[in-house]
Parts: C-alpha cells; sequence; structure tokens
C-alpha cells in the first residue's frame, strides 16, 4: 500500500529558478493538500483541492501555484524559487465523508539559495 | 480565527518519567475536531488521535491518554512510563469542518526527546 508518495525527496533550487513538485495518492480520496512545515511554526497550508479539476487557497499560497488534473496526482508549483521557500513541504489527502485524518506522505525538503 | 497554541518548545525527560505535552486552542465554533500526529526522527507525520468537540470523554491507548477540557480550551497529550522510542515532535491541530476538506491549523510542535 503506497498511500501519499512525493516526489522528490530532496532538491536544491538557485533563487529564481523554477521546480514542481509531484503528489500521487492510491487511496481514491477526494481531497489534497499542500503544507510547508518551517521550524517553530508547525505545518502551515499553501493550497488545497476539493477535487480533480479544482484548487483553493489555504493560508500561505503566494509564490505558489497547483493543479490537479487527475484525481490522483496534485502537482505544487515554484515559478521563481526564493530563499523564503525554503522548507519540507507535506503532500496530504483525506476521503470525501466525514471527518477523517489526513494522511501525509514523507515530505520534500527543499533548499534555495 | 482557529489558533492552536503548544507552549512548550522541547521538553526533555528521563526514560520512564511521564510527560504532559499541552495543546490551547481558540475557535469560534462549536463543532470542531481536535487531532495529535507525531513526527519521529525519520520526518514522517503519524496520526494518533481525533477527538470531536462533542466527546469530552479522556481516551487511553496503552501509554497515551489525551484529556479533552471544553472550559479550558485544553486538548493535552500525556505519555505514562516514556520510553525513547516516544522521541519525537507532536503538533497538536484542529479543523472546523464538519464534512469536506479538513484545513488543519497546526500549532507550533513540542519536541520531546526521552533520554536512557
Amino acid at each position: 500500500n503506497a498511500g501519499v508518495t512525493q516526489t522528490p525527496k530532496f532538491r536544491v533550487l538557485k533563487t529564481g529558478q523554477s521546480m514542481t513538485l509531484l503528489c500521487a495518492q492510491d487511496m481514491n480520496h477526494e481531497y489534497m493538500y499542500w503544507y510547508r512545515q518551517d521550524p517553530g511554526m508547525g505545518l502551515r497550508l499553501i493550497h488545497y483541492s476539493v477535487g480533480e479539476g479544482t484548487t483553493a487557497k489555504g493560508e500561505v499560497p503566494d509564490g505558489y501555484n497547483v493543479s490537479r488534473l487527475k484525481k490522483q496526482n496534485f502537482l505544487l508549483g515554484l515559478e521563481s524559487a526564493a530563499p523564503s521557500q525554503t522548507s519540507v513541504y507535506f503532500c496530504a489527502s483525506t476521503r470525501y465523508r466525514g471527518v477523517s485524518p489526513l494522511h501525509f506522505g514523507n515530505g520534500t525538503r527543499l533548499t534555495v539559495t | 480565527a482557529q489558533k492552536v497554541t503548544q507552549a512548550q518548545t522541547e521538553i526533555s525527560v528521563v526514560e520512564k518519567e511521564d510527560v504532559t505535552l499541552d495543546c490551547v486552542y481558540e475557535t469560534r465554533d462549536t463543532t470542531y475536531y481536535l487531532f495529535w500526529y507525531k513526527q519521529p526522527p525519520s520526518g514522517e507525520l503519524v496520526f494518533l488521535i481525533r477527538r470531536n468537540s462533542f466527546d469530552e470523554q479522556n481516551e487511553i491507548s496503552g501509554r497515551y491518554s489525551w484529556n479533552f477540557q471544553k472550559s479550558t480550551s485544553s486538548f493535552n497529550f500525556t505519555i505514562t512510563a516514556s520510553q525513547v522510542v516516544d522521541s519525537a515532535v507532536y503538533f497538536c491541530a484542529l479543523s472546523e469542518a464538519e464534512e469536506g476538506a479538513q484545513k488543519l491549523v497546526f500549532g507550533q510542535g513540542t519536541r520531546l526527546t526521552i533520554n536512557p
């Protein structure tokens, strides 16, 4: 059971470069989320999706774009990376009905120099 | 607005001691859900418990127990007879959604170190 898979696991970017983080889930979950984790700040929601073809802003969306072209995938893009985007990024998913716990991926550690 | 505060940034205890991690939350909703997650040194996030606002019964799972008190807006987590494997960062989180997207608001986390 793969659950939620994030690629890549690590990445180093230079300021101004772009990249896409991929999240894939095999649980047929409707909802998917991107969080970032920074020391002393817990996890903060960047963007989320309530279904294929939909996206919505979370608490800290600036500098990021997302797409959900297929139900199982949720992509997080950085068009012009900045040092402030150095963080650990977590993808998560939940099913449609009821209040279920988030299933998290193992994270992507991104460093922007 | 929702807010979760974990005032203890770091806690260090000796193995076999009991330890309590504090969590205080703010919300204007009467229906909400509280969660605890564990993040071991390997980095993944492990779900521990979910509690809704209408269920104030304390819960025990092995060495873990949770004390939910609406009167003080707290959802504290106690580990009894701690073990080295309990060393991790622990996050408390809050969600106001009954259905749909679970936009969790997390506390800052408490780093727990259990020394042998």
